[in-house]
């Protein structure tokens, strides 16, 4: 099986705008997560999704969203951007119905600078 | 909030030494997954341990769960330049389900 994707893998933005992140999960895997990895805070919890539905959210400000599609791919989206935001943003997928009870199993990522 | 503190932070060993790491949490976890990243990779998942006192080997590698499921540790015998990268534990909290990321330690192997 293909492992998951992210796109696009590298990403340049500036202050203010907004950007938009997607994950193909591996085939058959119905819960995507998302986590921010910075050098100062490490990895992060965003949120989760299962069946199209978010199951869990970290503890980042409103303008960090995502979704689900009927097919699991997941997107997140980032508005209005602030050079803190600038990290490595990493999606899971697991074959349970839980990430955090189940292996995940991690994107290469996608790298977002903001300028 | 929930915290999981790792260390150390940093460890370098001379090829063949062995290595641990340490996590540690302010609250009692419902569960715990090792995951490993190779510089420049991503998060690859090792283990989950679930039972109280629960200890499980991967060839070289033995992990552990504390009896209280509040600590957790990574223990590498004959450390390999193949070992090299980062150990990050992740610790689940029964009331909320949130996964919380320790901040892991970046292992160097001297050869």
């Amino acid at each position: 099986k293909a492992g998951v994707t992210q796109t696009p893998r590298y990403l340049i933005k500036t202050r203010g705008q907004q950007v938009t992140l997607s994950c193909s999960p591996i085939s058959g895997h119905r819960s995507v997560s998302w986590y921010q990895q910075t050098p100062g805070q490490g990895l992060q919890f965003l949120f989760e999704y299962f069946s199209e539905t978010q199951r869990n959210k970290g503890n980042f400000p409103g303008r960090f969203s995502g979704r689900q599609f009927s097919n699991s791919r997941s997107e997140m989206n980032v508005s209005t951007l602030e050079l803190g935001d600038s990290a490595l943003y990493l999606c899971a997928s697991s074959e349970g119905s839980h990430g955090a009870y189940n292996e995940q199993f991690f994107g290469p990522g996608t790298r977002l600078t903001v300028l | 909030g929930q915290q999981v503190m790792q260390i150390p932070q940093y460890q370098h060993v001379q090829e063949g030494e062995d290595f641990t790491t340490y996590c540690n949490s302010s609250t009692t976890l419902s569960n715990i997954q090792w995951y490993k990243q190779r510089p420049g990779g991503h998060p690859v998942f090792l283990i989950q341990l679930v039972k109280s006192g629960e200890v499980k080997k991967q060839k070289r590698l033995t992990f552990q769960f504390g009896e209280a499921k509040k600590n957790s540790s990574l223990h590498i015998t004959a450390t390999q330049t193949t070992d090299v990268g980062t150990y990050f534990c992740a610790g689940v909290e029964n009331r909320d389900d949130k996964i919380i990321f320790g901040k892991g330690t970046r292992l160097h192997i001297l050869p």
